[in-house]
């Protein structure tokens, strides 16, 4: 089993293009979450799903957009990049009840 | 007021000693409650997981929650250098299926 995994590792975006964010589970979890985390700081939730056809805003969804039409992918879309999404971006999973959460290995996105 | 508050440090420990951490939470319907350590460049990984009050061991490491001061704390004992790494506080359940994190404290464990 691969768990999650993130899609591409890294990226350099020029400002104002757009560009998917993967995220696949084999782990069969309904719950899956996309996070930034910028340097030094702790994970701010973007968007999440509670599964397929569902999803929700977390704290900073301004920017991005998201999809979950199978229970295995979250994919996070960034439609006009600015230098303020320059940051480490997080997909995780868990268990109905919000058990432990699995990470995926992150991607680090520099927009210039 | 911030969802999960922690102290964002550094905690200066002496090697063998215990690290206490911190955190807060404002969500009184909260009910998953977790510790992650995270090395700079890597993903979070789970320390401790704790859904009701009281403590729980593990090893090392210790989880204490209490639901009515909406507070959770984790003890290391026994900490080495390898303890050196930022630990994140996360909350969940409660009124929404949210799992917020907090900012994180930095714990620096010297020889």
């Amino acid at each position: 089993n691969a768990g999650v995994t993130q899609t591409p590792k890294f990226r350099i975006l020029k400002i104002g293009q757009s560009m998917t964010l993967q995220c696949a589970q084999d782990m069969n979890h309904n719950y899956m979450y996309w996070y930034r985390q910028d340097p030094g700081m702790g994970l701010k939730l973007i968007y999440y799903s509670v599964g397929a056809g569902i999803t929700d805003k977390g704290e900073v969804p301004n920017g991005y957009n998201v999809s979950r039409s199978t229970t295995e992918d979250f994919p996070l879309r960034l439609e006009l990049a600015a230098p303020s999404q320059t940051s480490v971006y997080f997909c995780a999973t868990c268990g109905q009840g919000i058990t432990e959460a699995f990470f995926g290995q992150g991607t680090r996105l520099t927009v210039v | 007021q911030k969802e999960v508050e922690q102290n964002s440090g550094p905690l200066s420990v002496p090697e063998g000693a215990i690290a206490s951490l911190n955190c807060t939470y404002s969500d009184r319907g909260s009910q998953s409650f977790f510790w992650y350590r995270q090395y700079s460049g890597k993903s979070p990984e789970l320390i401790m997981s704790i859904y009701s009050n009281g403590d729980k061991e593990d090893g090392r490491f210790t989880a204490q929650l209490n639901k009515a001061s909406q507070y959770v704390s984790l003890l290391i004992r026994d900490s080495q250098p390898s303890d050196s790494a930022t630990y994140l506080c996360a909350v969940g359940g409660g009124n929404t299926d949210k799992l917020i994190f907090g900012t994180g404290t930095r714990l620096q464990v010297f020889p």
